[in-house]
């Protein structure tokens, strides 16, 4: 049974450009967050989809924006990148809600020159 | 979400019971405590989660005080594999329960 997987494992880009990075949840999930993570630091929230529609929304400006397509699968798009936005960002899945906990991808890393 | 506070560094010697508490002192009643690790370069890996009662699984157990204020994970025979960062959160029972808020976490090292 195959986890959460992204891709690509590595992205750089200069400042100014968009990325689009993707995500496919754990089999049986519906729900998926992205996290941004700063080295030497925690994931922050970005946001969240269930029903192919965001649910929450942490602290990220409008640059960060997303999309979960019939599958479930998800992508995250940045545009307008600022070197701050070189992070590591994780995809998360869970099933529909509830206490079950979530599981998480290796995530993108993504440098910014 | 409730806030965890957790000691930001901790030494374990290989063999013995690594035990890493964490205080969510804030804690609502509809909340549950969830623990993770990450190992460097890997996305953070589920460990355990409780609402109230202890938890045991088969790669720890999760020891939450009778007021829920605080909890500690327990790794029974830490092995050099177990140093990674370690993270409590605690969070709310939603249909659409996505988010999931990460302090600095604990990190465990594990020696020889």
């Amino acid at each position: 049974d195959a986890g959460v997987t992204q891709s690509p494992t590595h992205l750089i880009k200069t400042r100014g450009q968009q990325v689009t990075l993707r995500c496919s949840p754990k089999s049986g999930h519906d729900t998926v967050s992205w996290y941004q993570q700063a080295l030497g630091q925690g994931p922050q929230f970005i946001f969240q989809y269930y029903e192919e529609e965001e649910r929450q929304r942490g602290n990220f400006p409008d640059r960060f924006s997303g999309h979960q397509f019939p599958n479930y699968s998800s992508e995250l798009n940045v545009n307008a990148l600022l070197l701050g936005d070189s992070a590591l960002y994780l995809c998360a899945s869970s099933p529909g809600g509830g206490y079950q906990p979530q599981h998480f991808g290796d995530g993108t890393r993504l440098s910014i020159l | 979400d409730a806030k965890t506070t957790q000691p930001p560094s901790m030494d374990c010697a290989e063999g013995r019971a690594a035990n890493l508490p964490c205080n969510h002192s804030t804690i609502s009643g509809n909340e549950y405590v969830y623990w993770y690790r990450q190992i460097h370069s890997q996305g953070p890996q589920y460990i355990i989660h409780g609402l109230k009662n202890n938890e045991t699984n088969e790669m720890a157990s999760l020891i939450i005080t009778e007021d829920r204020k605080s909890s500690t994970l327990i790794l029974p025979h830490a092995t050099l594999r177990d140093t990674a960062v370690y993270y409590c959160i605690v969070r709310v029972y939603n249909t659409n329960a996505g988010k999931s808020t990460f302090g600095d976490g604990t990190t465990l090292t594990v020696k020889p």
